[in-house]
């Protein structure tokens, strides 16, 4: 079945440093879902890419989808305190309408 | 607030009883969808349902069942709870059914099987 993995597992960063946490999947997917869930809190969904190759920018965050529509990464320039939370990948590969999700990256942030 | 509502938000249970998750999705949504999320196996897709039809079915044990009514909120049912059932349950909902639907998740029901 489809797979979605995600790495790191963990991310520790002091405040200001940048990060980066990368999704891959075992088939082609036909979009990408990013979320974030924050300590005790629920997924939210923070965007959707659906274009090979396509860059999408929200603020301090870019998202991008690869070229083959089987991996992506979220990074976030200078990280805040309020950025913690653990960031969870998405994605549908072809006519499954199962959204898989990765198993998340936790980003802690040292102020 | 997500507009999802789902209750209780906590359960505690003994091996073996069954137990009901009640889920309320956005207004104006047709599709509901199950997760389970434990610490080792991340979010792992249970079921969907779309105006009160299966769409899709994941990793979902017998042991479990859902239905969506007609007024479109759902129930996830867990019989013959094993301690490996604790986990933090999500339902979450999105407007259709297709491949580019948003998710709005609600805040889970958190079972403990002792």
């Amino acid at each position: 079945g489809q797979q979605v993995m995600q790495i790191p597992q963990y991310q520790h960063v002091q405040e200001g440093e940048d990060f980066t946490t990368y999704c891959n999947s075992s088939t082609t997917l036909s979009n990408i879902q990013w979320y974030k869930q924050r300590p005790g809190g629920h997924p939210v969904f923070l965007i959707q890419l659906v274009k090979s190759g396509e860059v999408k920018k929200q603020k301090r965050l870019t998202f991008q989808f690869g070229e083959a529509k089987k991996n992506s990464s979220l990074h976030i320039t200078a990280t805040q305190t309020t950025d913690v939370g653990t960031y969870f990948c998405a994605g549908i590969g072809g006519s499954n309408y199962k959204l898989t999700f990765g198993k998340g990256t936790l980003l802690t942030v040292n102020p | 607030d997500s507009g999802v509502t789902q209750t209780p938000k906590h359960l505690i249970t003994a091996t073996g009883q069954r137990v009901t998750l009640r889920c309320s999705p956005r207004s104006g949504d047709l599709s509901v969808y199950w997760y389970q999320q434990s610490l080792d196996q991340g979010l792992q897709f249970l079921i969907q349902y779309y105006n009160g039809e299966e769409r899709a079915k994941g990793n979902i044990l017998e042991r479990f069942s859902a239905q969506q009514f007609p007024d479109l909120h759902s129930e996830l049912n867990l019989s013959s709870l094993e301690l490996g059932d604790s986990a933090l349950y999500f339902c979450a909902s999105s407007v259709g059914q297709g491949t580019n639907e948003k998710l709005f998740f609600g805040s889970g029901t958190q079972l403990s099987v002792l």
